[in-house]
């Protein structure tokens, strides 16, 4: 069935470092990956998405890869700050459908 | 705000009984998504209606349903409640094309006691 694995479950890196955030799909016919953060006592709010007619997308410190081939999509957040702490989660869907599948997420702590 | 809207924010029920969880989603958007989220695990897919019909189904248990209404508002009916059903339900919704930003509102806390 459709699946989305995420690694790691957790993350700390020092203030000022890179996180990166890791995530495979099962689904070669999922064309839509949105990654999205979330706060304690709060809902998802998205971050960033990427279609599978794009390879890489930036915005600010915040990048997301796509590699097709091996259905895999990356989370890159550089510069980290304290606020980046949160738990962060990758999904993917595609056209025709309207459900979305999540990975199981990932604590980043981004120690000051 | 994401303009999701649920409520109640909060519910603490006894097992076996029944509950009601409602969203309004986002004016405009017409597909409402309902997500479990337990205890430090990921957001499972539990059912998703478009325009007041039902769209796609996840992982949801019988003793789980839900409808959306002409105005548009979803409820997730939860019934015959265990100790496992404690967990955190979101509700999202997207605009008319759906494959794009899904809108979470804040979540409805259950716990079953």
């Amino acid at each position: 069935g459709e699946n989305v694995e995420q690694h790691p479950s957790t993350l700390s890196v020092q203030e000022g470092d890179s996180a990166v955030i890791k995530c495979t799909y099962s689904d070669s016919a999922s064309n839509y990956f949105p990654w999205y953060k979330q706060e304690l006592g709060k809902g998802p709010q998205l971050i960033i998405d990427i279609r599978s007619n794009v390879g890489e997308k930036k915005d600010q410190r915040i990048a997301v890869t796509l590699n097709k081939t091996a259905k895999h999509f990356s989370l890159h957040i550089t510069e980290t700050q304290p606020e980046d702490s949160a738990v962060y989660f990758c999904a993917a869907s595609k056209g025709g459908t309207y459900k979305y599948i999540f990975g199981t997420g990932t604590r980043l702590k981004v120690l000051a | 705000d994401s303009g999701v809207t649920q409520t109640p924010k909060h519910l603490i029920t006894a097992t076996g009984q029944r509950v009601t969880l409602r969203c309004s989603p986002r004016s405009g958007d017409l597909s409402v998504y309902w997500y479990q989220q337990s205890l430090d695990q990921g957001l499972q897919f539990l059912i998703q209606y478009y325009n007041g019909e039902e769209r796609a189904k996840g992982n949801i248990l019988e003793r789980f349903s839900a409808q959306q209404f002409p105005d548009l508002h979803s409820e997730l009916n939860l019934s015959s409640l265990e100790l496992g059903d404690s967990a955190l339900y979101f509700c999202a919704s997207t605009p008319v094309q759906g494959n794009t930003e899904a809108f979470f509102g804040q979540g409805t806390r259950l716990t079953v006691v």
